[in-house]
Parts: structure tokens; sequence; C-alpha cells
């Protein structure tokens, strides 16, 4: 069974810059998550889908993040414009429920010059 | 935010030795899970235990879990080298909101 795709795997960008990161989750799985993880940190949340249907993204800088899960599968995040402070690796998760446990993708290494 | 609060920070023992850190949050949960990160990697989860259960065992791997004092440990048994990497709690409230904690970073020495 594949794992959980993302990519690009890393991204170098200038401020004001927009960047997307894309994730294809795992089939079948209709819980989809991004996650934004700072060196040292655990990964904090920054949008969990339930198919199509954003169900949390009170942690989602909404002035310039944006996210979109057409058709309940792949799902796209974007920064618009990209600040110094966003670099950081950004991961993508899937799970069958919120119940479930979740399984990571590698993640996207965002570095903002 | 983040509710789960791991101790302690960062953990170094001898390679065999038992290893445990700890977990402590905020709010009712419906579950919690630990996770591991090596170095540069993704998370992969280890073990997951809901609200109603106390302990869970995965190979060398031991949960337990106290919603009375809103704790839950991590027990590694004859640690090896690849045990190596950071642990991480991560809690599921009732309204299905997970939050991760800052991880506890074990070093397995030879």
């Amino acid at each position: 069974e594949a794992g959980v795709v993302q990519s690009p795997r890393y991204k170098i960008i200038e401020k004001k810059q927009p960047v997307a990161f894309w994730c294809n989750p795992i089939s079948g799985h209709n819980t989809l998550y991004w996650y934004l993880q700072n060196l040292g940190q655990g990964p904090e949340l920054l949008i969990r889908y339930e198919n199509e249907e954003a169900v949390d993204d009170s942690q989602l800088p909404k002035d310039r993040f944006s996210a979109e899960r057409l058709k309940g599968v792949d799902s796209t995040l974007k920064i618009q414009p990209a600040e110094l402070g966003d670099s950081a690796v950004y991961l993508c998760a899937s799970s069958l429920s919120s119940t479930y446990e979740q399984y990571f993708g590698p993640g996207t290494r965002l570095t903002v010059t | 935010s983040q509710q789960g609060e791991e101790d302690p920070q960062a953990l170094s023992i001898q390679e065999g030795e038992n290893a445990t850190m700890n977990c402590s949050y905020k709010t009712s949960i419906n579950n919690l899970q630990w996770y591991r990160q090596n170095s540069g990697r993704g998370l992969v989860h280890l073990i997951l235990i809901r609200s109603n259960e106390r302990e869970k065992h995965s190979g060398r791997l031991r949960v337990t879990l106290d919603t009375s004092k809103k704790s839950s440990s991590l027990l590694i048994t004859a640690s090896r080298a690849a045990d190596t990497a950071s642990y991480f709690c991560a809690t599921v409230d009732r309204d299905d909101k997970i939050i991760f904690g800052k991880g506890t970073r074990l070093h397995i020495l030879p």
C-alpha cells in the first residue's frame, strides 16, 4: 500500500513569492491534515478535512494561507505571499477518520529567503 | 497552542535500558496517540490509546493512560540504537481536535 505522497520535498523561494504544496493521501482515508513543524517543535495543525469539507481551519492564517481538497482526495496548500517566518516543514497526514491513527508524508521543507 | 506537554524534554540512556517519557494534557480527550520521528524524517504512529483504556502494549512499547491525572506514559523496554528519535504525544479531544506536544528527544548511548 502506497503511503502519503507529498511534493515537492524541498522548496526555496524569495519572500513575497507564492508557493504551493501538494498531498496525495492513502487511498480510502477520509480525513486529511496539513501541519506546520518548526525545528525542535511538534507539528501544529493548520487545517483538517473530512472528505472535501474543511472542518477545522482555526489555526490557518487565512490572510495568506489557503487550502483545498477537491473531490475529497488530493489536497493543495498555498501560501501567498510567503514571509520569512513561514520557513518550516509542511506535513500532510491522512487517516480513516479523525479518531484513528494518522499516517504522515515525508513533508516539504520550505525555505523563504 | 499545544496541549500535550512531554517530560522530559530530552533523555539519554544506555542501550539495553528502559526509557520512560510522560505526557500531560489539560482537557478531556477521546484518545491519545504516540508518534516517533527520526532525525529529518516523517512521523510514524506508535500506539493509540482510547479514553476508556488504561494500558496498551505493542512489542517493546507500553503506554498507560490516567484520565484522572490527565497524563500518559510511554515505556520503551530494552532500548536499541534505532530507538534514538523524538517522541510526541498527541491528544484528540471530544471535538476531534488534535494537538501535538513539543516532544521528548531520546538518545540511546552505545
